[in-house]
């Protein structure tokens, strides 16, 4: 069954820790990204990537890295600068330009 | 700045009758539109779409309008079902980008 697959769906992290959040899809998708969603203030995007070995930075990328070695996974850390890490992150892909993004299940990451 | 609005934070219908949704845009360089349907805890699921060049789309219940001039479009459930409950929001896209901005989201109530 094709997908995308995050991991895990929910993540506890003391502050000043880096956590990195897992994003795997079987999809054969080049292009795949990262989003966060907090009350009332819809998807918000972090990063994406079209291509592996590429990506670029989206609307609120400060506190947050990523990587893309391989076509199939496009790993998450949210670093210590990140001032609100605490939200629901959620990892999508696409075939390419003007196409439907599917997306993962989420994770929720709560830092105490 | 907010260029993907959806001015309704929430809406109730009756079962049976017609779900309205509405989205506003600003970026007149956007020129394909999404929808996507979501669930508490889960990622957005795809729902509907329409490229600039059309002013409608069908996909059995859901039909999504566009007005270019007006920079507004709109997605109809018809007719609504209990299962139709959930969070809906419109996303955005420009010529040739990856990007896709989301709305903040309107929570439909579908009443039984």
């Amino acid at each position: 069954d094709g997908g995308i697959t995050q991991s895990p769906k929910y993540l506890f992290r003391k502050e000043g820790q880096n956590v990195t959040l897992s994003c795997e899809q079987n999809l054969n998708h080049d292009a795949m990204y990262w989003y966060r969603q907090d009350p009332g203030q819809g998807l918000r995007l972090i990063y994406y990537s079209q291509i592996v070995n590429d990506f670029q930075k989206g609307d609120i990328a400060e506190g947050y890295s990523v990587s893309r070695e391989k076509k199939e996974s496009f790993p998450l850390t949210v670093t210590s600068a990140q001032k609100n890490p605490t939200a629901f992150y959620l990892c999508a892909s696409n075939r390419g330009v003007r196409t439907e993004a599917f997306f993962g299940q989420g994770t929720r990451l709560t830092v105490v | 700045d907010q260029q993907v609005k959806q001015n309704s934070p929430s809406l109730s219908v009756q079962e049976g009758r017609i779900s309205i949704l509405n989205c506003d845009y600003t970026n007149s360089m956007f020129d394909y539109f999404l929808w996507y349907k979501k669930y508490p805890a889960e990622g957005p699921t795809f729902l509907i779409s329409i490229s600039s060049i059309k002013d409608k789309n069908e996909d059995g219940r859901f039909t999504v309008f566009l007005n270019k001039s007006a920079k507004h479009l709109s997605l109809h459930i018809v007719p609504s079902q209990p299962g139709d409950s959930a969070v809906y929001f419109c996303a955005a896209s420009a010529r040739g980008t990856y990007k896709y901005i989301f709305g903040t989201g309107t929570r439909l109530k579908v009443l039984a």
